[in-house]
């Protein structure tokens, strides 16, 4: 069965520094791949998704980045963080969209504080 | 992009009451979904309804689907103090699933 982990699960970070949060997928192989925030007491935002390896496409201008290394690997990333940058990151994965593969299965998330 | 929005934005209900969720999105769809997010946790896929169908049912869970009003409802009935959670519908835009800004159900015993 498919299973997805993403880590840390928890992290406080002053203004100005660096950020990596990594996500692996297992028991499935070429999966769309997926970075979402949600601020407290919001809903979802999209911020990146992947198809392929090395392919990353944003939604939103924003202080982040995102690569994907191997298929199964995606990482989100900031060189320096901002205030704004706190909030609730979930990596999520699926199968092609449209194809049959709607659901998308998401990670136990990653709770981000800038101070 | 597509986007649903649910109404109301909180619930509070006492165990074993009905707890109805609506969603409206803005353009055509293919299917529509809800996920079920507990308090600091993942969202978890609870059901999935496809545009040429009106209603579905999982367990304790209704889903309505009304095309022509482009709107969605998630009925769950005979609720549990272990239903308190928040609740999304989502569409589809291109690759990726754009959800709504939820609905919380607290459901108190």
């Amino acid at each position: 069965s498919q299973t997805i982990h993403q880590w840390p699960a928890t992290l406080v970070q002053p203004v100005g520094s660096p950020l990596s949060l990594e996500c692996t997928v297992e028991g499935t192989s070429n999966p769309n791949l997926y970075w979402y925030r949600q601020a407290a007491g919001r809903g979802l935002q999209l911020l990146f998704y992947s198809v392929g390896i090395g392919q990353i496409s944003s939604e939103v201008p924003q202080n982040l980045s995102a690569s994907r290394p191997q298929d199964r690997q995606f990482i989100l990333s900031s060189k320096k963080l901002l205030l704004s940058d706190s909030g609730f990151y979930l990596c999520a994965w699926s199968g092609i969209m449209g194809q049959g593969f709607n659901t998308i299965y998401f990670g136990e998330g990653s709770w981000l504080t800038v101070v | 992009s597509q986007q649903g929005e649910e109404d109301p934005q909180a619930l509070s209900i006492q165990e074993g009451e009905n707890a109805t969720m609506n969603c409206s999105y803005k353009t055509s769809i293919n299917n529509l979904q809800w996920y079920r997010q507990n308090s600091g946790r993942g969202l978890v896929h609870l059901i999935l309804i496809r545009s040429n169908e009106r209603e579905k049912h999982s367990g304790r869970l209704r889903v309505t689907l009304d095309t022509s009003k482009k709107s969605s409802s998630l009925l769950i009935t005979a609720s549990r103090a272990a239903d308190t959670a928040s609740y999304f519908c989502a569409t589809a835009s291109g690759t990726a699933l754009i959800f709504g800004k939820g609905t919380t159900l607290s459901v108190s015993s």
